[in-house]
């Protein structure tokens, strides 16, 4: 099946400081979804981008489809923005399940 | 917004007891999965249903049983409830529409259900 790397695995950094995460997926992908998983257990939905880029805020994504990758940008971080963030993908044959990376954690310091 | 719920966060249950997980959501979405999340083993799908009766297994079927009778609601079953089926169960739903570019199969996550078995 469809293998996903996301890197770094773990990430400190000081509050207001930029950070770039990455997911790497080894096929071509109908579905490509960023998460962010709070500290109580919830999955909420950043961005659904199988391809280009996309803005939200602080927040943004790009997705390079032909060469197999994702970049999540937060800007200006903010102690709320930890988390461990998940990048998911459905592959190539549109069955629809999603297969998920092992998530960057990200944690901010006031 | 779309809205999905589950009947519990958090549930304590003994080794051999039949257990129910339920999801329910609101956005008249076809298809729903659940997930079981581990650390370091990250997120795995254990079924999902894209219509109403129908089910097919995920990743990691064994131990586990669903039920789909209404298109909102979604249910989880452990039969026989193990230790090693200790852990974080999360639903999600999502459009089966293939002709919306903007949405298909973006799926939406209900808050989770922390399961210990002991």
């Amino acid at each position: 099946g469809i293998q996903v790397e996301q890197s770094p695995p773990d990430l400190i950094l000081q509050e207001g400081a930029n950070s770039t995460l990455r997911c790497n997926f080894s096929d071509s992908v109908n579905n490509l979804q960023w998460f962010h998983q709070n500290p109580w257990g919830q999955l909420i939905n950043l961005f659904y981008i199988p391809s280009g880029t996309k803005q939200n805020g602080r927040l943004s994504a790009t997705t390079v489809a032909t060469e197999r990758y994702s970049l999540l940008y937060i800007s200006s971080s903010q102690t709320t923005d930890s988390g461990v963030y998940f990048c998911a993908v459905e592959d190539r044959f549109g069955n629809e399940k999603l297969t998920f990376g092992t998530g960057t954690r990200l944690t901010i310091i006031p | 917004d779309v809205k999905v719920t589950q009947s519990s966060r958090y549930l304590v249950k003994r080794t051999g007891e039949k257990v129910f997980l339920e999801c329910v959501q609101d956005m008249d979405h076809e298809n729903m999965f659940w997930y079981r999340q581990d650390p370091g083993l990250g997120l795995r799908l254990i079924y999902f249903s894209y219509d109403v009766k129908m089910k097919e297994k995920g990743d990691i079927p064994e131990g586990y049983s669903v039920s789909r009778e209404k298109k909102e609601r979604f249910s989880l079953i452990l039969e026989s409830a193990s230790t090693n089926q200790t852990s974080m169960y999360l639903c999600a739903s999502s459009l089966n529409d293939r002709t919306d570019p903007i949405s298909y199969n973006e799926q939406f996550f209900g808050p989770g259900t922390r399961l210990t078995v002991l």
